[in-house]
């Protein structure tokens, strides 16, 4: 089965460092597109940014909001996916969720069950 | 930044209702644009690519259209799986941007 996994959400205090994983499985990770999208308690969907495969310069994409404070890495050796996330606000509490991407012409089709951070203190 | 307004915010409807969902793009974005279906406590799926593209295993009840700036996605004979939370994206420039969602409830 094609399938997305996160890991590493939790409680952190505004201004810490967290780091989020991915690992995919069951379809050619390096060939992809990935992207991390996040979701605020009770909120909508924000787009956080994208690594793409390394075909493409540049490799990554951000949202303004995240900007000089995450850091989007891939190893496709392991096909995983990571976001480093530095200078955490408390607007930065969403479960963050992986996805895979074709392309942009074709969305965001496989999406991981996501992970908590909660920044409080 | 590209604007995606997203219309209704919510919408009541019944079982075998047909429902219309819009998304109004700030400045052209050709057909890239996406729609996707949220249930509580779950992932968003992937309904609808490239504006109008049905993704594999979504069944056909459920389709996609864009005029200029204006995407529509259509649910013919609402089923009770349906009820869900739905988002527009736009994926033609960066930032990517979802619309604000929209909430469809049993009247």
């Amino acid at each position: 089965d094609v399938q997305l996994v996160e890991s590493g959400g939790s409680l952190v205090q505004p201004g810490g460092s967290l780091r989020l994983s991915c690992v995919g499985s069951g379809f050619m990770f390096s060939d992809y597109y990935m992207e991390w999208v996040r979701q605020g308690p009770g909120k909508g969907l924000e787009w956080v940014g994208r690594s793409k495969n390394k075909r493409y310069s540049p490799p990554t994409e951000y949202a303004a909001s995240v900007k000089g404070r995450f850091t989007i890495s891939r190893d496709d050796s392991k096909n995983s996916l990571y976001l480093q996330m530095t200078s955490l606000k408390t607007d930065d509490t969403a479960v963050y969720f992986c996805a895979r991407s074709r392309g942009s012409y074709y969305g965001f089709d496989i999406w991981g069950q996501g992970t908590l951070v909660t920044v409080s203190s | 930044d590209i604007q995606v307004t997203q219309s209704p915010s919510f919408l009541s409807a019944s079982v075998g209702d047909t429902v219309t969902i819009t998304c109004r793009a700030s400045q052209g974005i050709y057909t890239y644009l996406a729609w996707y279906q949220q249930k509580p406590g779950n992932a968003p799926k992937l309904l609808i690519y490239a504006a109008s593209a049905l993704q594999s295993g979504v069944p056909s009840r459920f389709s996609g259209s864009a005029s200029g700036t204006e995407f529509t996605l259509t649910i013919s004979s609402l089923q009770p799986e349906d009820f869900a939370t739905y988002y527009c994206q736009q994926l033609n420039t960066y930032p990517l941007t979802f619309g604000g969602g929209t909430k469809v409830e049993v009247k």
